[in-house]
């Protein structure tokens, strides 16, 4: 079963840091570029981050732009997220998400974690 | 940045009936748009992608259509199963991926 399994969230105070991991099984993990996408209570779906199957491509989002790091380690079929100078803003649902690979450029999200849950908070 | 708007924000649907959502782009994005099903404490699960093409084992009642900047879904005879949010996110012009802000199916 392809399946993606978050840990590492909770509460944390304003400036503090953070380590999401996301754990993946059932496919193979290295050929498959991969996402973090947060969701703050009551509102949408935004994309946080993207890394390429062999983590040459990186990108952030504005939000998060030099505050987060996304890494992966292919031989441990994980995914992580460090997340430094955490704002309130930040509060939210992080999910993993899978890069369908359907297409070299234009790929949608197939397969998401349940997520891990982020507070932060004084 | 391509900005995704969805209408409406809720629709009140009977069971049996048809659910018709709307998602727009705000500039075009050829047919790389995918929705999304996302149910109260659980992860968003892929519907549609390319627009139109169903993902694995999604039933036939869900089908999607549009291309360019103007997108719709359309849920053909609505189930229990199927009152959620449901979300639209473009993949054409990237980074950053961006979605809509959903629409809530709800019971009417």
């Amino acid at each position: 079963e392809v399946q993606l399994v978050e840990s590492g969230g909770g509460l944390v105070q304003p400036g503090g840091s953070l380590r999401l991991s996301c754990a993946a099984s059932g496919f193979t993990f290295s050929s498959y570029s991969m996402n973090w996408v947060r969701q703050a209570p009551g509102e949408g779906l935004e994309w946080v981050s993207y890394i390429g199957s062999s983590s040459s491509t990186i990108y952030y989002s504005d939000s998060v732009k030099g505050r987060f790091t996304i890494s992966r380690d292919n031989a441990k079929n994980s995914l992580y997220l460090q997340m430094n100078s955490l704002r309130a803003e930040d509060t939210a649902v992080y999910y993993c998400a899978r890069s369908s690979g359907n297409s070299y450029y234009y790929n949608a999200m197939d397969v998401w974690g349940q997520g891990t849950t982020v507070t932060v908070s004084s | 940045e391509i900005v995704m708007t969805q209408s409406p924000a809720t629709l009140s649907v009977s069971p049996g009936e048809r659910a018709t959502l709307s998602c727009r782009a705000s500039q075009s994005v050829s047919s790389n748009l995918a929705w999304y099903q996302q149910k109260p404490g659980q992860a968003p699960r892929l519907l549609i992608y390319g627009a139109s093409t169903r993902a694995t084992g999604i039933p036939a009642r869900f089908s999607g259509s549009g291309s360019g900047t103007e997108f719709t879904l359309t849920i053909s005879s609505l189930q229990s199963e199927d009152f959620a949010v449901y979300s639209c996110q473009q993949y054409n012009n990237w980074p950053p991926w961006t979605f809509g802000q959903g629409t809530k199916v709800e019971i009417k």
